[in-house]
């Protein structure tokens, strides 16, 4: 399983862009990178997916290199609300392999006034 | 998230006791999945399920047991708490019919092990 490496914290202020970077040096050529989000109390929760280049949705960007030993994830204009712990998970996560996605450490993002 | 309900949301219990936590799901998933969380750190993975006759050991299983007694129902049993047991529980469920598989997890049990 390919190990990640996150900022264990990053703070931030409400309308600002957050960018987390996540480490995966030894990523497989199957595996897709996943990113989640959990707040105090709650189980985490899909953000995004993305196997290469650039992943756009309503929430997130997920941007990827061409070598895939890294991954970023871009948070615009962050509010209070996105106060969490955010993990980036590297797997493939096609239903043959079944789920072979393994959580880290993640990252604690703060969000202030 | 709402489709998977964990039973208790806490319990406190004593060294030695036999604990049950459950989860139900309505999502109609084939795969269930029991993390644990320990303060701090991320989710380890203890038991899954990919199906009702599919029982397979996760990173963490020592100590602990489960059952699917049905597709939308499994639960998981610590057979003699310990206190280093004490953790934040979670159950989730994944669709193997779609290629990029999510996790749906349920809101956690805090488990206490005096």
């Amino acid at each position: 399983l390919a190990k990640t490496t996150q900022p264990i914290s990053m703070d931030s202020y409400e309308g600002q862009e957050v960018n987390i970077t996540c480490s995966h040096n030894n990523i497989a050529t199957n595996d897709y990178i996943t990113w989640y989000q959990q707040f105090p109390s709650q189980g985490p929760r899909f953000i995004i997916q993305g196997y290469k280049t650039k992943v756009t949705n309503e929430v997130a960007s997920l941007f990827i290199p061409a070598d895939r030993k890294s991954s970023t994830l871009s948070l615009p204009r962050v509010s209070l609300s996105d106060t969490a712990v955010y993990y980036c998970l590297v797997g493939d996560p096609l239903p043959a392999a079944g789920n072979k996605l393994t959580f880290g450490g993640g990252t604690r993002v703060l969000v202030k006034p | 998230d709402a489709d998977v309900t964990q039973t208790p949301r806490n319990r406190i219990t004593k060294t030695g006791k036999r604990i049950m936590l459950e989860c139900s799901q309505t999502k109609g998933h084939d795969r269930m999945y029991w993390y644990r969380q320990d303060p701090g750190l991320g989710l380890r993975l203890i038991y899954y399920s990919f199906d009702v006759k599919d029982i397979n050991k996760g990173e963490i299983s020592d100590g602990y047991s489960v059952s699917r007694q049905a597709q939308a129902k499994f639960s998981l049993s610590l057979e003699s708490a310990i206190p280093n047991q004490t953790a934040l529980y979670f159950c989730a469920t994944s669709d193997p019919g779609q290629n990029n598989e999510k996790l749906f997890f349920g809101s956690g049990t805090q488990l206490s092990v005096l």
